[in-house]
């Protein structure tokens, strides 16, 4: 079944403590982007890759780091997550020049809580 | 940059109702047009798109026109189910892979 799937699902932690939320897509897509959803704010752009090595910045990139080594992954990594990173996170590809632009897969959401 | 606007929610309608959801752009170019559904507990799912000035985009029920002239991309459906209860994005594209999201409406349908 063609997926994006994203870990974990539910996460409680601390300040400082460093995660990954892990992201995998099995439909060989080489865009791949990082959402985070909040109440009021609806979706915003964390970073994204236009292919494997490449990686960009959307519009809150601010205490995140990705990389992309291989094209069926993209992991998110928080260094030092603060409160203010408490959110649900989307992992979403879409797939390559020839589809139409926009069409993106979506996981099922990661919820993040940082006490 | 492009922006979108879209009606704010939450919008409450009974069972077999007239469903409008409004939506509008600004973009440079001539982007392609989105609506995008997040059923409670899920991750977001294309509903439907418009690629095109006058295209009609349709899916489950669910219509949207993209109408260059007003900018628009309105969302409707003739009769509503309980099961459409959900948060509905309007998202322009640039035309590359990159996505404007509106802040969502939700929407409730109820018996």
């Amino acid at each position: 079944e063609a997926q994006v799937t994203q870990n974990p699902r539910y996460l409680i932690t601390v300040t400082g403590k460093k995660l990954t939320v892990t992201c995998s897509q099995n439909m060989n897509h080489e865009y791949m982007s990082w959402y985070r959803q909040d109440p009021g704010l609806g979706l915003r752009q964390i970073y994204y890759s236009m292919n494997v090595e490449v990686t960009d910045k959307g519009d809150v990139p601010e205490g995140y780091k990705v990389s992309r080594k291989e094209k069926r992954n993209f992991p998110l990594i928080l260094e030092s997550p603060s409160p203010n990173q408490t959110s649900l996170y989307f992992c979403a590809s879409s797939p390559s020049a020839g589809e139409v632009p926009g069409e993106l897969f979506f996981g099922e959401g990661s919820r993040l809580t940082v006490l | 940059g492009d922006s979108v606007t879209q009606m704010e929610g939450p919008v409450t309608l009974s069972e077999e109702a007239f469903l409008t959801i409004n939506c509008t752009y600004t973009a440079t170019g001539y982007p392609s047009l989105f609506w995008y559904v997040q059923y409670p507990g899920e991750g977001l799912q294309l509903l439907l798109k418009a690629t095109k000035a006058d295209d009609k985009g349709s899916n489950k029920g669910f219509e949207a026109t993209y109408r260059k002239e007003t900018t628009s991309f309105h969302l409707e459906k003739g009769s509503v189910q309980v099961s459409d209860s959900a948060v509905y994005f309007c998202a322009p594209s640039d035309g590359s892979y990159q996505l404007t999201f509106g802040k969502g409406t939700k929407l409730s349908v109820i018996p």
